[in-house]
């Protein structure tokens, strides 16, 4: 059982370049989030979804944009990368919210 | 904004010793989670607390949920080096979750 898998790991891009961040869960989760983690400011959250097919935004949604097709899949797409979206990017599944989330093990982005 | 305060930020202390973190809020929690995230390494849930009042162990690990449901603890007996990490307390809102920023605990051999 794999849980909450991200890929890549790590990423160098340049300013304005774009990419997507993978994350896909074999839990069949109905909530899956994208989480950003920079230091002193803990965990902020930056799109979420409840289901296939239906998607919102978080505290920090600007510069990002997801879809949810399937349950397993929910990719972050960086449209025009800044410097100031330079962290660690979690991607975070539950069944249920009450019973707490299973995160990946995180992407480490840098925008230079 | 941050809806979840926790204390202190940093701590450090000596292996044997025991230690009390805190997370507060202005607001009522539907609901509470714990989680210990280690580096390199995204956070792992260690316990959700519902009820005011509820108190929960986990081995050395006791955590408390306050009466009114504003507050929560975590008190660690006897801190070993493997304890080290950075604790988070979440909130359930109606959206998603929230997080604290944290309390990076290290414990010296």
């Amino acid at each position: 059982n794999a849980g909450v898998t991200q890929t890549p790991k790590f990423q160098v891009l340049k300013t304005g370049q774009s990419m997507t961040l993978q994350c896909a869960q074999d839990m069949n989760h109905e909530y899956m989030s994208w989480y950003r983690q920079d230091p002193g400011m803990g965990l902020r959250l930056i799109h979420y979804s409840v289901g296939a097919g239906i998607t919102d935004q978080g505290e920090v949604p600007n510069g990002y944009n997801v879809s949810r097709s399937t349950t397993e899949d929910f990719p972050l797409r960086l449209l025009s990368a800044a410097p100031s979206q330079t962290s660690v990017y979690f991607c975070a599944s539950s069944s249920y919210k009450v019973y707490g989330y299973t995160f990946g093990s995180g992407t480490r982005l840098t925008v230079v | 904004t941050q809806l979840l305060e926790q204390s202190p930020q940093f701590l450090s202390i000596q292996e044997g010793e025991n230690l009390t973190v805190y997370c507060n809020s202005s607001s009522v929690f539907s609901s509470l989670q714990w989680y210990r995230q280690e580096p390199g390494e995204g956070p792992v849930l260690l316990v959700t607390v519902v009820t005011g009042g509820e108190v929960k162990k986990l081995k050395r690990l006791t955590f408390q949920f306050g009466d009114a449901r504003k507050d929560s603890s975590l008190h660690i007996t006897a801190a070993q080096p493997g304890d080290t990490g950075l604790y988070l307390c979440a909130e359930n809102n109606n959206n998603d979750m929230r997080f604290g920023a944290g309390t990076r605990l290290t414990v010296k051999p």
